[in-house]
């Protein structure tokens, strides 16, 4: 399938570590957050979302972490696993009512067995 | 994949030729947006849809249009392919329940090339 993790930062992790992936926001204005998940040659597929008024969100294995004062976003995966590996992306909501996102460039996350 | 269809999924073209691809969707939602996805540059909007017939432009939307005449179905059209117009093309829909902003899910992506 396609690389679309081509020049994109890497975090390799051994199978059962935590894994803790970074993002950086730009719109101090923005008031909702997600995270997305893709295979290669695959369609992003949704994670976890956050909104401006909470600091945290915990899903399965899964946990976001929001800090609006430097902007910035992580995503914790707990006991990572070989179906973890993939590129991870965040996304900023800055359009409103027309739910419009800006995508970082992703991070690919590669497990070691 | 939420419901969602792209087709072709992929199409290989030559330059100067015009190329349509669709997004359909089961899922009733208010909202489509169509993206390119290129290494180096992550997903881009190129057009989305706020409502039938309702559309607006995106950050790279020179060399596209589109067309919405129902809710399930979103086009993009290449009047002129080019071969900088060689991506990966993803379809998105969202709804705004009670104007409250939410996800966007994708659909599978059409690979296109253009010679």
């Amino acid at each position: 399938g396609e690389n679309v993790g081509l020049h994109l930062p890497t975090l390799s992790v051994q199978e059962g570590d935590n894994s803790i992936i970074n993002c950086a926001y730009s719109n101090s204005a923005s008031d909702y957050f997600i995270w997305y998940k893709q295979e290669s040659g695959k369609g992003p597929q949704f994670i976890i979302d956050i909104r401006s008024n909470m600091d945290k969100r915990q899903g399965q294995r899964v946990t976001v972490l929001l800090n609006k004062t430097v902007k910035h976003l992580s995503l914790q995966i707990a006991a990572t696993q070989p179906g973890d590996s993939a590129v991870y992306f965040c996304a900023e909501n800055y359009g409103g009512a027309t739910n419009k996102l800006i995508f970082g460039t992703g991070t690919l996350l590669a497990v070691q067995p | 994949d939420a419901g969602i269809t792209q087709s072709p999924r992929h199409k290989v073209t030559e330059t100067g030729t015009p190329v349509t691809l669709r997004c359909h969707q089961t899922e009733n939602h208010r909202y489509m947006y169509w993206y390119r996805q290129d290494p180096g540059h992550g997903l881009r909007l190129i057009h989305y849809s706020y409502g039938v017939k309702d559309t607006d432009k995106g950050e790279v939307s020179d060399g596209y249009s589109v067309s919405r005449s129902k809710t399930e179905d979103f086009l993009l059209t290449l009047e002129s392919a080019t071969s900088s117009q060689t991506s990966v093309y993803f379809c998105a829909i969202s709804d705004a329940p009670g104007g409250v902003t939410n996800t966007q899910y994708f659909g599978p992506g059409t690979r296109l090339t253009v010679l």
